[in-house]
């Protein structure tokens, strides 16, 4: 099993659609996050979760809504998204939040969506 | 606010040495990191500097002088499989996660 596995890893989708992005750890980790990665613009931090409590909301808009039901699973779910929201999202875990330590995350391959 | 900025593009040739240079501006700073991403795949940690001076793995270097708040990757010997982007990153000031920069594409020709 690699490390952070992110199904699917391609997804098309309508405005008025409801699908779901998710994320499975196998390193033992106990945080986890979901980033959105655009052309030319950095990787932007939306959601964390520490010991599956969610810790930091990057005033993400509500048509995006995370779930972590355990340390080796978070979802993404997503309703009535918009074409801007086309993009690629990473998951990453990291042994414990980033502050204590070395800030090494481990990302997934993401899943690409593209909202028509 | 928070940011980090690098260089958009970068060229060199195979064998050649490459420094990437981030400055950033951060609240609560505790270190720089640096990833590297390949076109598709996932981004993979390369270094870590939380005290000023240079650390070495390999070909690849980092570099941090925390009174400039600035920091480099530097890449030596270089191959065509260096050809990726690179991030460099830090800690959000709430300590909770990392923000990253825009990214340096290095495109590595023969």
């Amino acid at each position: 099993e690699t490390g952070v596995t992110q199904t699917p890893r391609h997804l098309v989708m309508g405005m008025t659609n409801k699908k779901s992005l998710k994320c499975e750890q196998h390193l033992g980790h106990n945080a986890m996050y979901w980033y959105k990665q655009s052309a030319k613009k950095p990787l932007e931090l939306m959601f964390v979760y520490n010991f599956k409590e969610q810790t930091e909301n990057n005033s993400v808009p509500s048509r995006f809504s995370p779930e972590c039901p355990n340390s080796s699973h978070l979802f993404l779910h997503l309703h009535t998204l918009q074409p801007e929201d086309s993009a690629l999202y990473l998951c990453a875990s990291s042994q414990e939040s980033a502050i204590r330590g070395a800030g090494e995350l481990f990302f997934g391959e993401g899943s690409r969506l593209t909202v028509l | 606010g928070q940011s980090l900025e690098q260089p958009s593009e970068v060229t060199a040739v195979e064998g050649a040495i490459v420094q990437i240079n981030c400055t950033y501006q951060t609240s609560g700073f505790y270190g720089l990191s640096w990833y590297q991403q390949h076109d598709g795949g996932a981004p993979t940690f390369l270094s870590y500097n939380a005290l000023d001076g240079l650390e070495e793995t390999g070909r690849f270097s980092s570099f941090l002088s925390r009174s400039d708040s600035y920091g480099y990757l530097l890449l030596q010997e270089l191959q065509m499989k260096d050809s990726a982007s690179y991030f460099c990153a830090a800690l959000n000031q709430a300590g909770t996660a990392l923000i990253f920069g825009k990214g340096t594409t290095l495109s590595v020709s023969s």
